[in-house]
C-alpha cells in the first residue's frame, strides 16, 4: 500500500531563513506521481508542483525548489529566504499510476511558521 | 472560473441528524473525490468517482454515502451523523488522464462540519 510520511509536524523560522520540508514515500508501483500542496491559514489547498516518477530532474520556481531522490524515496521541498506569507501547512501527496481514479495519499502535513 | 464549489461552507449538526454536502465542478473533469481532514492526519479519501453513475470506496468510507448522478456534481451524505465525523471536508476533481506535467487535483475550499 502506498504511504507518505512527513516527519516534521511543525517548523518555526525567522524571516529570510531557508526551510526544508521532508517527504518520504512508499509505493510498489514503478510509475507514480508526487505532489506538494500548500494550505494557508484561510484553509484552501493550493497546488504547488507535481513530479512524475520517471522525471528525476530537480525543479526551481522562484524561491521554491524541490529535490526528488528516487534512491531514498524522498521528495523534499525547500523555501529559500522565507517570508511571512509562506506560513502555512504543506502537504506532500502520492498517486500511483496503476491505482484506479488517480487517488491521492497525503502525508500528515508540516506546519511552517515564519516569524518576522 | 468557479473551479470546484462546495456547499455549505459551515454546518453544525446534532448527533443522529442527516445531511448532504454538495460539490460542483465546471472543468468537465471525469474524476471526483471526497476527502476529510483531521488534525495531524492530512487528508484521507472517503469516496471517489471515475465517472457519472459510478462511485467507489476510499480509505475511510464508513458512515458516508455518495452519489454522482451528473458529471459535474458529487454528493456526500451522512445518514446519521456522529461526533467522530466532525471534520473539514474537501471535494476535488481531476481529469482521467494526467497528460500535463503539472496537472493536479483541483480542490474546493472545504466544508467545516461539527457534530454535537
Amino acid at each position: 500500500a502506498q504511504k507518505v510520511t512527513q516527519a516534521q509536524t511543525e517548523i518555526s523560522v525567522v524571516e529570510k531563513e531557508d526551510v526544508t520540508l521532508d517527504c518520504v514515500y512508499e509505493t510498489r508501483d514503478t510509475t507514480y506521481y508526487l505532489f506538494w500542496y500548500k494550505q494557508p491559514p484561510s484553509g484552501e489547498l493550493v497546488f504547488l508542483i507535481r513530479r512524475n516518477s520517471f522525471d528525476e530532474q530537480n525543479e526551481i520556481s522562484g524561491r521554491y525548489s524541490w529535490n526528488f531522490q528516487k534512491s531514498t524515496s524522498s521528495f523534499n521541498f525547500t523555501i529559500t529566504a522565507s517570508q511571512v506569507v509562506d506560513s502555512a501547512v504543506y502537504f506532500c501527496a502520492l498517486s500511483e499510476a496503476k491505482a484506479a481514479g488517480n487517488k491521492l495519499t497525503f502525508g500528515g502535513g508540516t506546519r511552517v511558521l515564519v516569524k518576522p | 472560473n468557479a473551479g470546484v464549489t462546495q456547499t455549505p461552507k459551515f454546518r453544525v449538526l446534532k448527533t443522529g441528524q442527516s445531511m448532504t454536502l454538495l460539490c460542483a465542478q465546471d472543468m468537465n473533469h471525469e474524476y471526483m473525490y471526497w476527502y476529510r481532514q483531521d488534525p495531524g492526519m492530512g487528508l484521507r479519501l472517503i469516496h471517489y468517482s471515475v465517472g457519472e453513475g459510478t462511485t467507489a470506496k476510499g480509505e475511510v468510507p464508513d458512515g458516508y454515502n455518495v452519489s454522482r448522478l451528473k458529471k459535474q456534481n458529487f454528493l456526500l451524505g451522512l445518514e446519521s451523523a456522529a461526533p467522530s465525523q466532525t471534520s473539514v471536508y474537501f471535494c476535488a476533481s481531476s481529469y482521467a488522464v494526467l497528460q500535463s506535467r503539472n496537472q493536479p487535483q483541483h480542490f474546493g475550499d472545504g466544508t467545516r462540519l461539527s457534530i454535537l
